[in-house]
């Protein structure tokens, strides 16, 4: 069973463009959901948790539908530098700790000028 | 910014061999992970350590790995005998007592089993 599926991609876009990134995971009881960014050969950095009623940090917009278990990610203006593998990521949902992580695939994002 | 340390950067072993990973970890975290990643393939979970102990480990983590807390600072992962299989990213995360801004990941340690 696949506990977080992501769309692989690669997507390539264009400087300026916006883009966005869907995400389902199976197991409901999880409580917790991020958005991790890695570059080639480098460890997961944590880009953004995701909260119920959704969330922003500048270009970047978090979505979650507890209902379809369905995440998003939005990447609106798209610079060089976030050029990278957009990592979905859910928690076990055991108790209040964070707990063991599952990891999608990632999807490979390319922006080009 | 605080981060996780992890050494060496890159390791090459024989099969057979022991290998021991190390970390340390952010000081005031209390939640200590590791994660592997094979070329290719998603991030996957090893062990979980919380109050000198593991409180979760995956199918993964048999006989052949082990942790330790050996002092105030560090983390370590060994593996006892290395297979060819074992080559992969090896990332160690720590995180705070409530969690809710996920972990933080070392740079990793990439493992080569010969």
């Amino acid at each position: 069973r696949k506990e977080v599926e992501q769309d692989p991609g690669p997507f390539n876009v264009p400087e300026g463009a916006t883009v966005a990134f869907n995400c389902t995971y199976s197991n409901s009881a999880s409580q917790s959901f991020f958005w991790y960014r890695q570059d080639c050969r480098k460890e997961p950095k944590l880009l953004m948790s995701v909260y119920s009623s959704g969330n922003e940090d500048g270009r970047f917009t978090a979505q979650l539908n507890r209902a379809s278990q369905y995440i998003s990610l939005l990447i609106r203006d798209s610079k060089l530098s976030d050029s990278a593998t957009y990592l979905c990521v859910v928690n076990a949902g055991r108790g209040s700790t964070l707990g063991r992580l599952y990891f999608g695939r990632g999807t490979q994002l390319t922006v080009w000028p | 910014e605080p981060e996780v340390t992890q050494t060496p950067s890159h390791q090459v072993t024989q099969m057979g061999q022991e290998v021991i990973l190390r970390c340390v970890p952010i000081s005031n975290h209390l939640y200590f992970y590791w994660y592997r990643q094979i070329l290719g393939q998603k991030v996957e979970f090893l062990v979980s350590f919380y109050n000198n102990e593991i409180s979760e480990k995956s199918e993964i983590f048999d006989d052949q790995f082990s942790v330790e807390r050996p002092d105030g600072s560090n983390f370590t992962l060994k593996i006892r005998s290395t297979k060819l299989e074992d080559s992969a990213m090896y990332f160690c995360a720590s995180s705070e007592p409530t969690g809710g801004d996920g972990y933080t990941f070392g740079s990793g340690t990439r493992l080569t089993v010969v």
